[in-house]
């Protein structure tokens, strides 16, 4: 069975920097397509960024140049460096998984349990 | 940026069939994706490649898409239905995902 379980998040002052983790179990994160989605409080899904298996990475405009997505295949490990934070990234972060696993299919079936970002002064 | 349009609310009597629609330009031309979140969840896929559902999603969720619209279409509606719902799809002219602005489904 997979599992997503996402760490990191908290509390951050606007400028700071935050990683977010994701751990991958039942299937080598380094094969199959993971994804970023945010949700701020109230509102609704938005992508953040996506890395393919071949290791294509693709960010969202507002957070293009602030964030990078990466993986470490020995942690079996997905993260998301947030640096350069603003108030307006305040959300609960969520990794998923590509539901073809191995096949690109741009749809997410396995999500982790999302983490709290908070930025503020 | 490509935009993917949702109704900000729908709603439906018990037993019955509810629609949910997203409109983008084009949006036939690429593949949708559906899913439904319950307050304080992660969100759950149910349909995928515009029709397909994964394993476990009962069957009276089904998808379509063509020409500009994508639908979701919810037959026999039952109260546990009332959440929220987005779609998605992949535009590959700015390699972003997109999703939809979400719509509220209640059921009364």
């Amino acid at each position: 069975e997979v599992q997503l379980v996402q760490s990191g998040g908290g509390l951050v002052q606007p400028g700071g920097s935050l990683r977010l983790s994701c751990t991958v179990s039942g299937i080598p994160v380094s094969t199959t397509y993971m994804t970023w989605v945010r949700q701020a409080p109230g509102r609704g899904l938005e992508w953040v960024s996506i890395v393919f298996s071949e290791g294509r990475t693709y960010y969202a405009d507002s957070v293009k140049g602030r964030f990078s997505i990466s993986r470490d295949n020995s942690e079996n490990t997905l993260y998301l460096q947030m640096n350069s934070l603003r108030v307006e990234d305040t959300a609960l972060y969520y990794c998923a998984r590509d539901v073809g696993a191995v096949t690109r299919l741009d749809a997410f079936d396995i999500w982790g349990q999302g983490t709290m970002v908070t930025v503020s002064s | 940026s490509y935009d993917l349009t949702q109704p900000p609310s729908v709603s439906v009597s018990p037993g019955q069939t509810a629609t949910i629609t997203c409109s983008g330009d084009k949006l036939g031309d690429k593949f949708v994706s559906w899913y439904q979140q319950k307050p304080g969840q992660s969100p759950a896929l149910l349909v995928y490649q515009d029709s397909k559902r994964p394993s476990g999603i009962p069957e009276r969720f089904s998808g379509s898409n063509s020409g500009n619209t994508a639908t979701l279409t919810i037959s026999g509606t039952q109260p546990m239905d009332e959440t929220d719902y987005y779609c998605q799809a992949w535009d590959s002219v700015s390699d972003h995902l997109v999703f939809g602005g979400g719509t509220k489904l209640t059921v009364l």
